[in-house]
């Protein structure tokens, strides 16, 4: 079955360095998300993307945050400049046409 | 999206049916139902969604009451591995849209 995934699984950075998170999205999906979840909270909406460009994004997605789709397959989360609480799960989930959206097993973050 | 409301916690035997209540008494029409959890810090699975009728997958069992004002999912037959955080969460069926997810219920299946 065809499934997200996401790399790194964890990622360790000091504060102030730039960090990409890649995901790769269920093939032939057109929508793309990220989501995040801080440490004992709720999954948090960041993003979502689609033909190439934002669709909607919340008050987190500052300018901090940049997504791309670089090629036809990775959609990938750049944070240029890490704070600490930055730090958090961090999850990219696609969708087709349909409305469920699959996530990927996603990315612990922490920041130093 | 309408909010919803779900107890914080539940307890279930193993082998039993684990019914989880969830009350969208403000949904409106267009808004559907959907069901995710999330076992330990994993990402969100899917499990079912539905708008009036009741539905039946090979995870669970969505029952809507007439009014639309709340919902149950089942698990007919829960095992060790349902131990997770169940989000309930009404949204529009529209293209693209975000995933609001509230603080869930917290499932604990016992031996």
């Amino acid at each position: 079955e065809p499934e997200v995934t996401q790399t790194p699984s964890h990622q360790v950075t000091q504060m102030g360095q730039e960090v990409i998170l890649r995901c790769v999205p269920i093939s032939n999906h057109l929508y793309f998300y990220w989501y995040r979840q801080i440490l004992g909270q709720k999954v948090e909406f960041l993003v979502s993307f689609y033909n190439n460009e934002i669709s909607e994004k919340s008050e987190i997605f500052d300018d901090q945050f940049s997504v791309e789709r670089p090629d036809g397959s990775n959609f990938t989360l750049k944070i240029r400049s890490t704070k600490l609480e930055d730090s958090a799960m961090y999850f990219c989930a696609s969708k087709s046409g349909g409305e469920t959206q699959y996530f990927g097993p996603g990315t612990r973050l922490l920041v130093l | 999206d309408a909010k919803t409301t779900q107890p914080t916690s539940m307890d279930c035997a193993e082998g039993r049916a684990a019914n989880l209540p969830c009350n969208h008494s403000t949904i409106s029409g267009n808004e559907y139902v959907y069901w995710y959890r999330q076992i330990h810090s994993q990402g969100p699975q899917y499990i079912i969604h539905g708008l009036k009728n009741n539905e039946t997958n090979e995870m669970a069992s969505l029952i809507i009451t007439e009014d639309r004002k709340s919902s149950t999912l089942i698990l007919p037959h829960a095992t060790l591995r349902d131990t997770a955080v169940y989000y309930c969460i009404v949204r529009w069926e529209t293209s693209g849209s975000r995933l609001t997810f509230g603080e869930g219920t917290q499932l604990t299946v016992n031996p």
